[in-house]
């Protein structure tokens, strides 16, 4: 079974501080994972995704996230907070050899830049 | 660039109507998946096709069915709307392995059920 927890359901930041957003997954096999964004009214955006390849992958916004398997975690950071970072970001994970591609989504985290 | 369209951006019905929502893509995806949205509880799958007139249940089917009579299209049914089904509704396309698993999101269409 496949799941994906994220750590703060909100979190909020000053402009300009760093961001850190959460995300721990659950997979028996090796995981693809995802980060995706959804500014308000819209649907879901992909930031960045993991396949294997580098462990540290650069996103889209100057997101980036790291996959540590030791650790089953995907975290997302941005060195400097932006006003338009504002948004909710949900994580999610599938697994090499889905056949369907399905994805399992996280129940997301709103984050909050305060000027 | 992908685009995957939705029939309608808000919709308001009454209780016991059979309520239609369509989702449009033009990337000849096998894959399609109809998603709900509420505050809380992330992205829920309701159903999913991986191919015209295949279907498989997600993890909250109960009081919808689906209907994938092309491949570009997958429709969302409410059979007999109930205020509970008040929600985001949001569709998603896929290649699948093909294209890293990577789903691309409509819009969204915000139901109201009074």
């Amino acid at each position: 079974a496949q799941s994906v927890t994220q750590l703060g359901s909100h979190v909020s930041v000053s402009e300009g501080a760093l961001v850190l957003l959460r995300c721990n997954y659950s997979s028996s096999v090796p995981p693809y994972l995802f980060w995706y964004v959804q500014y308000p009214n819209q649907g879901l955006q992909l930031l960045l995704k993991y396949t294997s390849a580098a462990t540290l992958v650069k996103g889209i916004n100057g997101f980036e996230a790291e996959f540590k398997k030791s650790e089953t975690s995907f975290h997302l950071t941005k060195p400097s907070a932006h006003m338009s970072d504002a948004a909710e970001y949900f994580c999610a994970v599938t697994h090499q050899g889905s056949t369907l591609g399905r994805l399992y989504f996280g129940r997301g985290t709103q984050l909050t830049v305060w000027p | 660039d992908v685009k995957v369209t939705q029939s309608s951006r808000y919709l308001v019905k009454r209780t016991g109507e059979k309520v239609f929502l369509e989702c449009v893509q033009d990337m000849d995806h096998e894959n399609m998946f109809w998603y709900r949205q509420d505050p809380g509880l992330g992205l829920r799958l309701i159903y999913f096709s991986y191919d015209v007139k295949m279907k498989e249940k997600g993890d909250i089917p109960e009081g919808y069915s689906v209907s994938r009579e092309k491949k570009e299209r997958f429709s969302l049914i409410l059979e007999s709307a109930s205020t509970n089904q008040t929600s985001m509704y949001l569709c998603a396309s896929s290649a699948g392995l093909a294209g890293g698993y990577k789903q691309y999101f409509g819009p969204g269409t915000r139901l109201t059920v009074t």
